[in-house]
């Protein structure tokens, strides 16, 4: 069973379209982290949230952290081809940082 | 950012042999580093944690006989797949962090092909 669980597992979309990923837990984090990957790479950083019912923004993407703080969420706003690539949400559990399973996400153009 | 390097990125050997993958952290001292395996398409899993000085804390159903890992130094971890089999064919990826629930830094990652 995953600590983390990630939907969806894949997307595949339209250039333009928007777009949302979920990350749950029945456990509470400290803070939840959000990474994208690609193919032959190793994952980089794009936010971290640490306080319940926070939202960040970055350009167009808006993180968001579940109130209880088991939850978080990744919206794209027109989404861009570039935005093709793994995208992986993480938590710290105990003195590991562990992974949900990933949501892959294709963007045609 | 700070910046972790992995060495090497690419490597192809002959089952039965072993292989060594380095972690370096380049700007940073890193008292835990983490290794993970991913396989195409997937998430990271955990292999093990390394703390510098001390044995590595491996997970559940990882042989650590089979995967040696060393943190011998702040910025240097390394992890000896022993005895490859084509099955340990799979993406590497090492991760460091300065201390307990700061950020962790990514290598690139090593493709090891067991042929």
């Amino acid at each position: 069973t995953q600590l983390l669980e990630q939907s969806p597992q894949f997307l595949s979309i339209q250039e333009g379209e928007n777009l949302t990923v979920y990350c749950n837990s029945s456990s509470v984090f400290s803070s939840l982290q959000w990474y994208r990957q690609e193919p032959g790479e190793g994952p980089v950083l794009l936010v971290t949230v640490v306080t319940g019912g926070e939202v960040k923004k970055l350009k167009r993407l808006t993180f968001q952290f579940g109130d209880a703080r088991k939850d978080s969420s990744l919206h794209i706003t027109a989404a861009q081809p570039g935005d093709t690539g793994l995208y992986l949400c993480a938590g710290e559990y105990g003195n590991k940082l562990v992974f949900g399973a990933g949501t892959i996400l294709r963007v045609k153009s | 950012g700070a910046v972790v390097s992995q060495h090497p990125s690419r490597v192809i050997c002959k089952s039965g042999t072993s292989v060594k993958i380095e972690c370096r952290s380049l700007d940073f001292q890193a008292t835990t580093m983490f290794w993970y395996r991913q396989f195409p398409k997937q998430s990271l899993m955990l292999m093990a944690t390394s703390n510098e000085g001390s044995k590595a804390t491996y997970e559940q159903g990882v042989e650590k006989d089979k995967f040696l890992i060393n943190h011998a130094s702040l910025t240097l971890s390394t992890l000896t797949v022993t005895s490859a089999h084509p099955e340990d064919s799979s993406f590497y990826i090492c991760s460091a962090r300065i201390s307990m629930n700061t950020e962790a830094f990514f290598g690139q990652g090593t493709r090891l092909t067991v042929v």
